[in-house]
């Protein structure tokens, strides 16, 4: 059984540029939440997707954009990318109506230059 | 706003030891509230979870207690053991609307053979 999937497994980028984040969610979730990881700090909530549209958002500036696919995978943009958003980007999926947590995937580290 | 403390940042315990970890959450709608256990360079993985209607929850070595009124919440792991070694992360959560999860700033655990 698939869990959680990301790709890349890493990434460098140069001040400036543009990233996209994929995740494939786990067998027979729907939902797809996306968090921030900073070194040596707790994972901050980016957005989360459902049926296609971001429900909920974090406080998080529009330079992080997101998508959910008919599949349920989803993609994670950051534009005009700056040395603070180099972090772990982890991707996270669930149930909608589920009783249980979140299952993580391992995450994409991303380091801007 | 929503805020979950977590403490304390860092614990050394002698293996076969308890180790206590303590979370305190502000939103008194909260009413889920899972821990994970992350090992260096690795993904986020739920080790134990309470909701409001229960005060305590058990699972073999380890145990989640919960006071609503006070909004605390705690991690016990009895009998540690070096395999226990990793950063904990308490979070609490709204579910049934986004199920968005705050997190703790986690708490290195060290178990000294």
């Amino acid at each position: 059984d698939a869990g959680v999937t990301q790709s890349p497994t890493h990434l460098i980028k140069t001040r400036g540029q543009q990233v996209t984040l994929r995740c494939s969610p786990k067998s027979g979730h729907d939902t797809v939440s996306w968090y921030q990881q900073a070194l040596g700090q707790g994972p901050q909530f980016i957005f989360q997707y459902y049926e296609e549209e971001e429900r909920q958002r974090g406080n998080f500036p529009d330079r992080f954009s997101g998508h959910q696919f008919p599949n349920y995978s989803s993609e994670l943009n950051v534009n005009a990318l700056l040395l603070g958003d180099s972090a772990l980007y982890l991707c996270a999926s669930s149930l909608a109506q589920g009783s249980r947590g979140y299952t993580f995937g391992s995450g994409t580290r991303l380091t801007v230059v | 706003g929503e805020n979950v403390e977590q403490h304390p940042s860092t614990l050394s315990v002698q293996e076969g030891d308890s180790a206590v970890i303590k979370c305190t959450y502000s939103d008194s709608a909260s009413n889920y509230f899972p821990w994970y256990k992350q090992e260096l360079g690795k993904r986020p993985q739920l080790i134990i979870d309470i909701r409001s209607n229960v005060g305590e929850k058990k699972d073999q070595r380890i145990a989640v207690t919960l006071n609503k009124t006070a909004k605390h919440f705690s991690l016990h792991i009895t009998e540690t053991q070096p395999e226990d070694s990793a950063v904990y992360f308490c979070a609490a959560s709204i579910r049934g609307a986004t199920n968005k999860l705050i997190f703790g700033t986690g708490t290195l655990l060290a178990v000294q053979p």
